[in-house]
């Protein structure tokens, strides 16, 4: 079955770029959509934002001026950049499956990788 | 922005049923998904469709969605199904087009 996994450094310094990728195992990245969720410490679930293998983004316009998102179908991978971090983007940060379904006009996340925590700190 | 309205907290004792709801403005024409979170675990989806198990969830569980008022029912609950549980909808007419509910921990007596 599909897993994913995250990777990156787990400290980065305030104004600085944090950057994770996600590997995707047993299965293609092609022809699905892609996306990223935090968790802060103890609190609830955000929404980052999601690619599709086209390259074609969705982000969340409360962080679309500092994310960038991409991916790579050769590696099965597809990767985060959230630029200018301060402490308040401190969480764990997940990849996860979006499993999009335009003509009903939903989606669901399925599955998750088991997340990464990065923490903002000089 | 669409916002989906969860109870921070339900508690129920072993073998009874446990019914954590999700609310949100005529969510009943929208379809919702369900996950349950386990501590310092990733989440993981239980529910979609509204009612929908996906392969390995126990038919202990089950959903239903009409009117302003989605409903995560989990029967003959486990000590195993203690659990933060979120509801989640695609709202196309707001943004963040994906949007959490704010999480039920659920507790077994």
């Amino acid at each position: 079955q599909v897993q994913l996994q995250e990777s990156g450094p787990g400290l980065v310094k305030p104004s600085e770029t944090l950057s994770l990728t996600c590997t995707v195992s047993g299965g293609s990245i092609s022809s699905y959509y892609w996306s990223w969720i935090r968790q802060p410490a103890g609190k609830g679930l955000e929404w980052i934002g999601r690619i599709y293998t086209s390259g074609s983004t969705n982000y969340n316009p409360s962080l679309k001026s500092r994310v960038t998102m991409s991916v790579d179908t050769s590696k099965n991978q597809f990767s985060l950049k959230l630029s200018s971090v301060t402490a308040a983007d401190t969480a764990v940060y997940y990849c996860a499956r979006d499993l999009t379904m335009i003509v009903a006009r939903t989606n669901w996340f399925d599955p998750w990788g088991q997340g990464t925590l990065v923490t903002v700190s000089s | 922005s669409y916002v989906l309205t969860q109870p921070p907290s339900v508690s129920v004792a072993p073998g009874k049923t446990a019914r954590i709801t999700c609310g949100g403005n005529n969510i009943g024409s929208k379809s919702v998904h369900w996950y349950q979170q386990k501590p310092g675990q990733a989440p993981v989806l239980v529910i979609y469709y509204d009612s929908d198990r996906p392969s390995g969830i126990p038919e202990r569980f089950s959903g239903s969605n009409s009117g302003n008022t989605a409903t995560l029912t989990i029967s003959r609950v486990e000590a195993g199904d203690e659990a933060d549980y979120y509801c989640q909808v695609w709202d196309s007419s707001s943004d963040p087009y994906v949007v959490f509910g704010g999480g039920t921990k659920l507790t077994v007596l």
